[in-house]
């Protein structure tokens, strides 16, 4: 069955801290790995990966995919309160209703 | 705007009443879907439209009934709902066959009572 999991569920640092978030997947016909955050509504897309060992940075947030192990990381740097949001991650396959995500880590940053 | 817009934002419900979520993208995607987000839970998904054409989930109750009349809107019609059907029910559209990303609606938070 295909699943996605991931570590940790709850995470509480303070403000510059570094955080790695991870994910696991095992989906069926894989072909991208995606990353949300999620603050009160609506999740909003972050990075998707396709590739492995190629990161990929949008200002403090960068995500890297190992298709060999079926992992994927999220790190945030010196992390600020605005970052406080549960994380999603989504594993898709070749069909349209096979996106399956994570039970998401939720973040909590302290000033 | 998220290019995805659900009505309405809040929505409380009795058991035997009846009533629809809507959903309505405005980005050219061929795809349209329903999750379900409950505590503590993965985001479930309910059901897939491609290019207007449903794709079956047969795990969802048959008080959950979705409606796609164009690849715009979306529509869940809802009646005799349960409490455990409270929960967070979000739209998302994406270009469909696997080429995500899937972009989200805000969402209508729905309690039952």
């Amino acid at each position: 069955e295909d699943k996605v999991v991931q570590s940790p569920l709850s995470l509480v640092v303070h403000e510059g801290d570094t955080v790695t978030l991870n994910c696991s997947y095992e989906v069926t016909n894989f072909r991208s790995l995606l990353w949300y955050k999620q603050e009160k509504k609506a999740p909003t897309f972050l990075f998707m990966l396709t590739s492995s060992g190629i990161e990929k940075k949008s200002g403090r947030l960068s995500s890297i995919l190992d298709k060999k192990e079926l992992f994927s990381i999220l790190n945030i740097t010196a992390t600020q309160t605005g970052d406080s949001a549960i994380y999603l991650c989504a594993g898709g396959g070749n069909r349209d209703d096979k996106i399956i995500f994570g039970k998401g880590t939720r973040l909590h940053i302290l000033p | 705007e998220t290019g995805v817009t659900q009505t309405p934002r809040h929505l409380v419900m009795g058991m035997t009443n009846k009533k629809s979520l809507k959903c309505e993208q405005h980005l050219g995607h061929n795809a349209m879907y329903w999750y379900k987000q409950s505590a503590k839970k993965p985001l479930e998904l309910m059901f897939v439209y491609s290019l207007e054409e449903r794709v079956e989930n047969n795990s969802v109750p048959s008080r959950f009934s979705p409606e796609c009349p164009n690849s715009s809107h979306l529509f869940l019609h809802l009646h005799t709902l349960q409490p455990e059907d409270s929960a967070l029910y979000l739209c998302a559209s994406g270009p469909g066959q696997g080429r995500s990303p899937l972009h989200f609606g805000n969402g209508t938070r729905l309690t039952v009572t």
